[in-house]
């Protein structure tokens, strides 16, 4: 079975440094794995997605993710926070046919001025 | 491109009464839609997958009786939540696949958040 572990349910950072939020996931074939962001009361926004090709991905707004199979990771960064990046960060993993997606728990940035 | 909407964005109703919720994609025909349930300050949940054309298929412990999903076309699908009690108040949130390859994103749309009084 798929699933994904977000290591932190809060970040804070302060605008202009880098931002990681962490990710591993379990997975018994090699995986599809994406970063979506929710702003509150808001939709989800796909920010990047790894799907066995480049494993550095890189996404909108200066987002990027590395998917390493060793340690089963796919953390996500960003060289400099923004405070419009404060929102809630959902790491996610596919079945093999892309039929569900399987979400973690979420961690919820704050950027602090 | 991949925009999916939903209508409505918010409801209010009384405990006992139905309410529909609406998902469309509007510029990419969905052989494929899916719902979710998303609590306060917790990660979404499926709870069905419907394909256009046919019944849905229902995760593990999510009533079909209850929540009742209508693909009819490729461009909508409908969620029913029928007699709808306090506890099912939540954002749902539909999200659309592209029949066209690559069939690896998910579109999601704007969420709809019911209150039940």
């Amino acid at each position: 079975a798929q699933s994904v572990t977000q290591l932190d349910s809060h970040v804070s950072v302060s605008e202009g440094t880098p931002v990681l939020l962490r990710c591993n996931y379990s997975s018994s074939y090699s995986p599809s794995l994406f970063w979506y962001v929710q702003h509150p009361n808001k939709g989800l926004q796909l920010l990047l997605k790894y799907t066995s090709a480049a494993t550095l991905v890189k996404g909108i707004n200066g987002f990027e993710a590395e998917f390493k199979k060793s340690e089963t990771s796919f953390h996500l960064t960003k060289p400099s926070a923004h405070m419009s990046d404060a929102a809630e960060y959902f790491c996610v993993v596919s079945d093999r046919n892309f039929n569900k997606f399987y979400f973690g728990s979420g961690t919820k940035l704050n950027v602090k001025p | 491109g991949a925009v999916v909407s939903q209508h409505p964005s918010w409801v209010i109703c009384k405990s006992g009464t139905s309410v529909k919720i609406e998902c469309r994609s509007l510029d990419f025909q969905a052989t494929t839609m899916f719902w979710y349930r998303q609590f306060p300050k917790q990660s979404l949940m499926l709870m069905a997958t419907s394909n256009e054309g046919s019944k849905a298929t229902y995760e593990q412990g999510v009533e079909k009786d209850k929540f009742l999903i209508n693909h009819a076309s490729l461009t909508l699908s409908t969620l029913t939540v029928t007699s709808a009690h306090p506890e099912d108040s939540s954002f749902y949130i539909c999200s659309a696949r592209d029949k066209r390859e690559p069939y690896n994103e998910q579109f999601f749309g704007p969420g709809t958040r019911l209150t039940v009084l």
